[in-house]
């Protein structure tokens, strides 16, 4: 059975800093494209960043280009997203799903992300 | 902000047949497949069509999706009330380096 559990998430305040984790099982990790996808309290679905097989590539969407990193350890079958200088409108669910067919498959239960004082 | 555009609602009774559209551009639905997913409510979304049109197994076939130029569609046909959920269409686009953009959403209501 696929599982994508997500971990790290919790209150933290403006500009600081959290680290979120992915554990998958049930697939092989180290074949697929990873990505972050968050949705904000009440709202629609945001494509984060996505990340190569073999970490090479990445890519992120412009509001959070040059604060979040995406990263993976294939022997540990993880991913990651560093997000530094945290804003409230970075308020929301974090999901971490696997890409498949151009298309999302497997997604975790989601962990949430509070920025604020 | 969202560039895939849909309707913010949509509702049926059961039995009837719903379609949900979504509007984008030569840059995203024009140019790749269409992914849709609904999401019940407080549950992560789950893949329900990709590729314009293909059902992932399990996916009962009341649910299909198809392509026309810049926009796409998803039908439930013989709506059924555990259909209420949300409906995000979702594609690639090429003008944005490799980023993948979701609609804004409709929900669906059984009435």
């Amino acid at each position: 059975e696929v599982q994508l559990v997500e971990s790290g998430g919790g209150l933290v305040q403006p500009g600081g800093s959290l680290r979120l984790s992915c554990a998958a099982s049930g697939f092989t990790f180290s074949s697929y494209w990873m990505s972050w996808v968050r949705q904000a309290p009440g709202k629609g679905l945001e494509w984060v960043a996505n990340i190569k097989q073999d970490g090479s590539e990445k890519y992120y969407v412009d509001s959070v280009k040059g604060r979040f990193t995406i990263s993976r350890d294939n022997a540990k079958n993880s991913l990651y997203l560093q997000m530094n200088s945290l804003r409230a409108e970075d308020t929301a669910v974090y999901y971490c799903a696997n890409e498949w067919e151009l298309a999302h498959d497997y997604w975790g239960q989601g962990t949430l992300v509070t920025v604020s004082s | 902000q969202s560039v895939l555009t849909q309707p913010p609602s949509a509702s049926g009774t059961p039995g009837q047949r719903v379609t949900i559209s979504c509007s984008g551009s030569s840059s995203n639905i024009g140019s790749n497949t269409v992914n849709w997913y609904q999401q019940l409510p407080g549950t992560a979304p789950k893949l329900l069509i990709y590729s314009n049109n293909q059902r992932p197994s399990g996916v009962p076939d009341r649910f299909s999706g198809s392509k026309s130029g810049t926009s796409a569609s998803l039908a439930i046909s013989g709506l059924q009330s555990e259909d209420e959920a949300d409906y995000y269409c979702a594609a690639w686009d090429d003008s944005l380096n490799g980023h993948y953009v979701f609609g804004t959403g409709t929900k669906v209501t059984v009435l």
